[in-house]
């Protein structure tokens, strides 16, 4: 079955710590989206990509980084110089414009 | 920055009641969307409508849009306890826009049995 899987499901991370958060999909979508979700709250854009080896900053892009190596993989590193990362990350991917996303089941961050 | 803004911000109702949840936006749009997230889950994607499109029928959901208004309806008839969940409603540019969304803060619907 098609799909999109994020990984870990849930991460610990320890002050001054790099993680990277994991997201594969094997729909054939061009596009894919890292977005950020805290309590209670909306989605806020990290980074989105269109093509392999292209992407661009979202809304809150600052102390997040990542690659588009390969179609199906968008993996998000969060580094040490995100000061408050404690959040659900949820990754989607789509076929662009005009077109609905289909989502990961999340990795919940915790920093300890 | 957050486009989308949704009311009620919660909704609780009985089984077989209908539910309707508004969004509203800011800016022009390519397309409207609404998701659903039941709690610590990923998003599930319910139904698109377009700019040029008015109503949009699926199941039991019903979707309206008002460009003048700038704002979206998504109406749940014959609700029941399994649609208990947030819901989210997420707007598109067109253009370059790489079809990036803008999500709402979401409504929390409740259906009690």
């Amino acid at each position: 079955d098609g799909g999109i899987t994020q990984s870990p499901k849930y991460l610990f991370r320890k002050e001054g710590q790099n993680v990277t958060l994991s997201c594969e999909q094997n729909l054939n979508h061009d596009a894919m989206y890292w977005y950020r979700q805290d309590p209670g709250q909306g989605l806020r854009l990290i980074y989105y990509s269109q093509i392999v080896n292209d992407f661009q900053k979202g809304d809150i892009a600052e102390g997040y980084s990542v690659s588009r190596e390969k179609k199906e993989s968008f993996p998000l590193t969060v580094t040490s110089a995100q000061k408050n990362p404690t959040a659900f990350y949820l990754c989607a991917s789509s076929r662009g414009t005009g077109y609905g996303y289909t989502f990961g089941s999340g990795t919940r961050l915790t920093v300890v | 920055s957050q486009q989308g803004e949704e009311d009620p911000q919660a909704l609780s109702i009985q089984e077989g009641e209908n539910a309707t949840m508004n969004c509203s936006y800011k800016t022009s749009i390519n397309n409207l969307q609404w998701y659903r997230q039941n709690s610590g889950r990923g998003l599930v994607h319910l139904i698109l409508i377009r700019s040029n499109e008015r109503e949009k029928h699926s199941g039991r959901l019903r979707v309206t849009l008002d460009t003048s208004k700038k704002s979206s309806s998504l109406l749940i008839t014959a609700s029941r306890a399994a649609d208990t969940a947030s819901y989210f409603c997420a707007t598109g540019a067109g253009g370059t826009s790489y079809g990036k969304l803008t999500f709402g803060q979401g409504t929390i619907l409740t259906v009690h049995p």
